[in-house]
Parts: C-alpha cells; structure tokens; sequence
C-alpha cells in the first residue's frame, strides 16, 4: 500500500531559527511530490512540487529537497517567522494513477517569540 | 479573483437526511478532487474527476456521491448522513493532471460537517 510518512509529528522552534521536516514515501513509481501549509482550519496551499527530475525546490524561505532514489524528501524554512506556524503536509502522486494522492498526516510547527 | 467556492462553510444536520455540499472553480481546471479531514488522519481522498464526466474513486468513497456535469462544478452528495460522516472537507482543482506533471492544486475553504 502506497504510504507517505512525516517526522516529526510536532515541532516546536524559537523565532528566527532554521528548522527541518521530513517526509518518506513508499508510492511508486513516482508522479510528483508536494508541500503545502495549512493554517489552522483552512485549505492547503501549495509551498513546492516537484517532480522525478527535481532534488530541489526554492519558494522565498521555504527550501524542498528530493532524492528519489531513497524515496526521501525534506522542507527546510530558513528564519522562521511567528506566521509559519502551521501543519506542513508532504503529498505524493503516482504515475500509474496521477490522479489520485497520497497524504501525510503532516508536521504542526509552532514558531515561539 | 482566481478561487475554488465551496458551500455551505458550516453545516449541522441529522442522521440520514440528505444533504449537498457544493464546489465551484472558475479558473477552467479539468481536473478536481473531493477530500475528508479528521483529526489524527489527515486528508484522505473521497472522489476526483479528471474531467467533465469522468469521476474515480479516491481511498475513502463509500456513502459519498459526485457528478461532473459541467468543469466548474464538482458537488460531493450524502444521501444518507451518518456520524462518521462528521468531518471537515475539502474541494481542490488542478490544471490538466498528467504522469510526471508538476501541477498546483487549490484547495477550497473548507465545509464543516456534524451529523448528530
């Protein structure tokens, strides 16, 4: 069964600290991958995507990175802000049914002053 | 302003009546997809349609119907609401979906449902 896994469940940083989140995934054979932010009780928005051919995806502080050959991805935010606080969501879509996606359950990041 | 509509946003209701949650985009998406939020689960895809009369099941269908008779439109039905049907969803457009793409999907506000 296809499965997206985040790590860590939760994070806690200080203002203006860098932070790593990960993501590994079992789906295959591989379509694309995608972060989102969702803010509390509203819709995702897309961060990066990123297909088979990309390692790395810039957007302002964010920073993706993939490495399909370990099927492992990570979203790095450089100076975090007190308006990063939210769940970072990893998805991944296979090529056989692009489709279709599959979730993580996401990373809830909380920015502390 | 580009955006996906759903409504109502709020919706309280009883068990087994039926009930319609709409979902409009106006930016000619071929594509859309209906998904459920549950604490602890995250997102999990109901329903999606490639294009106009085109819709597959996602992982979770079962007591949901959708129709796509038209490309702006993607309304999920409940016929028959049950409790575990309480949960927050999600409507979200892409443009064209193909294997290897790099496609954006916007996701609508949100609708909470309860079912009592």
């Amino acid at each position: 069964k296809n499965q997206v896994e985040q790590s860590p469940q939760s994070l806690i940083i200080l203002e203006g600290k860098n932070c790593t989140l990960q993501c590994n995934y079992t789906v295959s054979p591989f379509s694309n991958l995608r972060w989102y932010k969702q803010d509390t009780g509203r819709g995702p928005v897309s961060l990066t995507i990123m297909t088979f051919s990309e390692n790395t995806k810039s957007n302002g502080r964010y920073t993706a990175t993939l490495d399909a050959d370990t099927k492992q991805s990570s979203l790095h935010i450089t100076a975090s802000q007190l308006s990063d606080s939210a769940s970072y969501i990893c998805v991944v879509s296979a090529s056989t049914n692009a489709g279709k996606s599959t979730f993580g359950d996401g990373t809830t990041l909380t920015v502390k002053p | 302003e580009a955006q996906v509509t759903q409504n109502p946003r709020y919706l309280i209701t009883v068990t087994g009546k039926k009930l319609t949650v709409t979902c409009s985009q106006n930016m000619n998406h071929e594509y859309m997809s209906w998904y459920r939020q549950d604490p602890g689960l995250g997102l999990r895809q109901i329903y999606y349609s490639m294009n106009v009369e085109v819709t597959d099941k996602g992982d979770v269908p079962e007591g949901y119907k959708v129709s796509r008779k038209e490309k702006r439109n993607f309304p999920l039905i409940l016929e028959s609401p049950s409790p575990n049907q309480t949960s927050l969803y999600f409507c979200a457009s892409s443009p064209f979906i193909y294997p290897g793409g790099s496609y954006e999907q916007y996701f609508g506000p949100g609708t909470r449902l309860t079912v009592t």
